[in-house]
């Protein structure tokens, strides 16, 4: 049981590329979520997943877009990255919103923008 | 606009004190919380939740306080011990709202020497 994994843990890109962060969990959680946490701001939301098939936009959407074609994964894509999207991007998920369940969390992707 | 204020970027303990960390919430809906802890290169793990029906809640040497008054919440370790070096972060949502989507605070940066 692997938990909540992402793919790259780094990766570097140039001004302009595009690049898509891979989540995978192995809990069957329908919830799925992905936080980019910035010095001093805490984790911020961009895009979540209530569901396979279902997507909507968090607090930071702006530049990133999301699939959930298979319920154990939840892919972030940089159609065209930018110095400010340098962060780094956690994964998690979770099997129940309105309980106390919480969200378990991958171990992090360090994105260079240059 | 925070909406979770951990005012203490850090903070630092003896082995064997207690270790207080604090957050400060604006939004009023705010019913349940949570705490997170995190170590370097891994994502953040769950430690304790309280709910808004509780002013306390209890777990082995980590108790959590709620004073829904002053919208204030801390975290309290007991005795305190090198391996709770770490940053913690705090969490809130709104049940009501959609989803119940985590707002959370930028962090506190524990280290606990012996």
């Amino acid at each position: 049981n692997a938990g909540v994994t992402q793919t790259p843990k780094f990766r570097v890109l140039k001004t302009g590329q595009s690049m898509t962060l891979l989540c995978a969990q192995d809990m069957n959680h329908e919830y799925m979520y992905w936080y980019r946490q910035d010095p001093g701001m805490g984790l911020r939301l961009i895009h979540y997943s209530v569901g396979e098939g279902t997507t909507a936009k968090g607090e930071v959407p702006d530049g990133y877009n999301v699939s959930r074609l298979k319920k154990q994964n939840f892919l972030l894509g940089l159609e065209s990255a930018a110095p400010s999207q340098t962060s780094v991007y956690f994964c998690a998920s979770s099997g129940d919103f309105f309980g106390t369940d919480t969200q378990y969390f991958g171990p992090g992707t360090r994105l260079t923008v240059l | 606009d925070q909406q979770v204020k951990q005012n203490s970027p850090s903070l630092s303990v003896q082995e064997g004190r207690i270790s207080i960390l604090n957050c400060d919430y604006t939004n009023s809906m705010f019913d349940y919380f949570l705490w997170y802890k995190k170590y370097p290169a891994e994502g953040p793990t769950f430690l304790i939740s309280i709910s808004s029906i509780k002013d306390k809640n209890e777990d082995g040497r980590f108790t959590v306080f709620l004073n829904k008054s002053a919208k204030h919440l801390s975290l309290h370790i007991v005795p305190s011990q090198p391996g709770d070096s770490a940053v913690y972060f705090c969490a809130a949502r709104e049940s009501a709202d959609s989803w119940g989507k985590f707002q959370f605070g930028a962090g506190t940066q524990v280290v606990v020497t012996p």
